[in-house]
């Protein structure tokens, strides 16, 4: 059974490009969430997507950051115009049911911005 | 309210001690409480998780302390080997809620001198 599955693994951007974040979960599971961990911090909550609906995106900045998980194909964290401030390191979580049970990370995408 | 509190920032232990690491957070309807582990450049892999029902977990040499009315947690981890060497996050979530969005502590970076 595979892991959850994010590409690409590394991304650079030059300032005000759009960046593109792709997750595949695990298989059978259906609960999809973006983390992201700046330099030297730990993770902070971005947003909780189920296929086709957005949970919850408390953590998500109100600018330029959006999400989606449609019915078929991966969970896509889009970033427009990007500014040096988004560089990080984001993970998708994937969980097999809602609540406070296992989330499985996968190996992250490091975005760097020029 | 939403914040987890993690030390020490950083940790060296000599091979064979017993590396501590503690949490406290503020939030009562916290109800989960994981501790995961990363290596450099991977993601975030979960390690032991505690429910606030039980004082203590024990898997193998790591073992979750929970202290309910002291609202603070710790992870133990024995006989500690070089290849434990990565960063411990503490994390919490409230099962009652229709998320179960983790709310990390800032991170522990563990060196285990051979």
């Amino acid at each position: 059974n595979a892991g959850v599955m994010q590409n690409p693994r590394h991304l650079v951007r030059r300032r005000g490009q759009e960046a593109r974040l792709r997750c595949s979960p695990m298989k059978g599971h259906s609960h999809v969430y973006w983390y992201r961990q700046l330099p030297e911090e730990g993770l902070k909550f971005m947003v909780y997507l189920q296929k086709e609906n957005i949970i919850d995106e408390s953590g998500m900045p109100k600018e330029r950051f959006s999400a989606e998980f449609p019915k078929e194909g991966p969970s896509i964290l889009r970033i427009q115009q990007v500014v040096r401030g988004d560089s990080a390191a984001y993970f998708c979580a994937s969980s097999p049911q809602t609540g406070a049970g296992t989330q499985y990370f996968g190996p992250g995408t490091r975005l760097l911005v020029l | 309210q939403q914040q987890v509190k993690q030390s020490p920032q950083s940790l060296i232990v000599q091979k064979g001690g017993i590396s501590i690491i503690n949490c406290a957070y503020e939030n009562t309807a916290f109800d989960y409480f994981p501790w995961y582990q990363q290596f450099p450049g991977k993601g975030p892999a979960l390690l032991i998780a505690i429910r606030p029902d039980v004082s203590e977990k024990k898997e193998g040499r790591f073992t979750i302390s929970f202290n309910k009315s002291a609202k603070q947690f710790s992870l133990h981890i024995m006989d500690s080997q070089p290849g434990d060497s990565a960063t411990y996050f503490c994390a919490a979530s409230k099962g009652s809620s229709n998320t179960g969005k983790l709310i990390f502590g800032q991170g522990t970076t563990l060196q285990v001198k051979p």
